[in-house]
């Protein structure tokens, strides 16, 4: 049972473009869903959060836009560069409860120069 | 990463054999959580730890088991490791406010 599902698995941009990550989730007991940006052979660092309260979130060049009523969340990454280039992981969990993250399988992105 | 460091950061182990992997965090976290990452499958739950002496299984537990006698120390072991067990492992803590913060990670390879 994939409770996160995230898409597409891997991505080619070119530099200055808009890349565009989904994810779609089950439970709708989940409160908090955040993006994890991954470089090859370090940990997970949290890039950006959301909770469902708001419709979207938007922290510099990367947005977080949120649907509940769809169950799917989506970040993008405007303006995207080389250096974003990096594997990208949706996550949820329900906070008030204390369940761990949840995540997608990920997204391997190429920001082409 | 600053306030949680994993080790061995690379270990190669043959099959049959326990192996425990180590966690230490600086931040006095309640919450503290053991992933594996595979190709194709992400990030899966291994097991997690709500206090000392408190954890709980998670998604991947089969073959794992975990202890944490110390707020700091969150400890994962191969009773018997087997190929399938060949992975990236990753310790995470978490702080209501900052979501998580994951180690560098523990390259592990069962021969």
């Amino acid at each position: 049972q994939q409770q996160v599902k995230q898409s597409p698995q891997s991505l080619i941009v070119q530099k200055g473009g808009i890349s565009i990550i989904n994810c779609a989730y089950e439970n709708t007991a989940f409160d908090y869903f955040p993006w994890y940006q991954q470089f090859p052979g370090k940990g997970p660092a949290l890039l950006i959060a959301i909770r469902p309260d708001v419709s979207e979130k938007k922290e510099g060049r990367f947005t977080i836009s949120f649907n509940k009523s769809a169950k799917q969340f989506s970040l993008h990454i405007m303006d995207s560069q080389p250096g974003d280039s990096a594997t990208y992981f949706c996550a949820a969990s329900h906070v008030r409860k204390g369940t761990a993250l949840i995540f997608g399988k990920g997204t391997t992105l190429s920001v082409s120069s | 990463d600053a306030g949680i460091t994993q080790s061995p950061r690379h270990k190669v182990t043959e099959t049959g054999t326990p192996v425990t992997l180590r966690c230490h965090q600086t931040e006095n976290h309640r919450y503290m959580y053991w992933y594996r990452q595979d190709p194709g499958h992400g990030l899966r739950l291994i097991h997690y730890s709500y206090g000392v002496k408190d954890t709980d299984k998670g998604e991947v537990s089969d073959g794992y088991s975990v202890s944490r006698s110390k707020t700091e120390d969150f400890l994962l072991t191969l009773e018997s490791a087997t190929s399938s067990q060949t992975s990236v492992y990753f310790c995470a803590i978490s702080d209501p406010n900052y979501g998580y913060t994951f180690g560098s990670g523990t390259r592990l390879t069962v021969v």
